[in-house]
């Protein structure tokens, strides 16, 4: 298995614009987890997903922030419209059984 | 829910000595403790964990403690070498389910 992939790996953009960012677990794993890294605020969960099925969004900043995973194999974090705090490196990481497995993120920027 | 803190924030070895990240939990469901390595511009990757029913664990260098009493849980690198040098993380998980990770400690290894 490739991993956990995510895309696009850089995206910068202008405020008030719609940014989705997209992963795609691995294959078998039923838990899927959006973190946001900050250097202020380390790793933050967003939310996580057990079987496609939203379980535990607490962690969305604000209602800007959306995410859908439609079918096992994908799974989208959008953000409507974007600020420049948004700015981070976004992770999405997927488990099976046990272990957690982190994608190698994407860097968003806005300005 | 859970709370995890992680000390020291840096940490600076001389090649060859050890090092060692202390974390304290506080939820006592929690039961897998994890610990991530991540290097410059790229995800968290797992390097050991310990469940909650073992008292240490050990993979060549790398060796993990958990005291379950006392809630802590320690991080040991032995002989430690320049590519050891990178951010550490320790996370819980507990009965949220998902894990809550440590603010992180830069170890940085001296040739």
């Amino acid at each position: 298995d490739a991993g956990v992939i995510q895309s696009p790996r850089h995206e910068v953009t202008e405020m008030g614009q719609e940014v989705t960012l997209r992963c795609k677990p691995i294959s078998g794993h039923d838990y899927l987890f959006w973190y946001r890294q900050t250097m202020m605020r380390g790793l933050e969960l967003l939310i996580y997903f057990n079987n496609n099925v939203p379980i535990d969004d607490s962690g969305m900043p604000e209602d800007r922030f959306s995410a859908k995973m439609p079918n096992a194999s994908f799974s989208t974090l959008k953000i409507q419209p974007s600020e420049p705090r948004d700015s981070a490196v976004y992770f999405c990481a997927s488990r099976g059984d046990s272990e957690a497995f982190f994608g190698q993120g994407t860097r968003l920027t806005v300005v | 829910g859970e709370n995890v803190e992680q000390h020291p924030s840096t940490l600076s070895v001389q090649e060859g000595d050890s090092a060692v990240i202390k974390c304290t939990y506080s939820d006592s469901a929690s039961n897998y403790f994890p610990w991530y390595k991540q290097e410059l511009g790229k995800g968290p990757q797992l390097i050991i964990d310990i469940r909650s029913n073992v008292g240490e664990k050990k993979d060549q260098r790398i060796a993990v403690t958990l005291n379950k009493t006392a809630k802590h849980f320690s991080l040991h690198i032995t002989e430690t070498q320049p590519e050891d040098s990178a951010v550490y993380f320790c996370a819980a998980r507990g009965s949220a389910r998902q894990l809550t990770f440590g603010s992180g400690t830069q170890l940085t290894v001296l040739p």
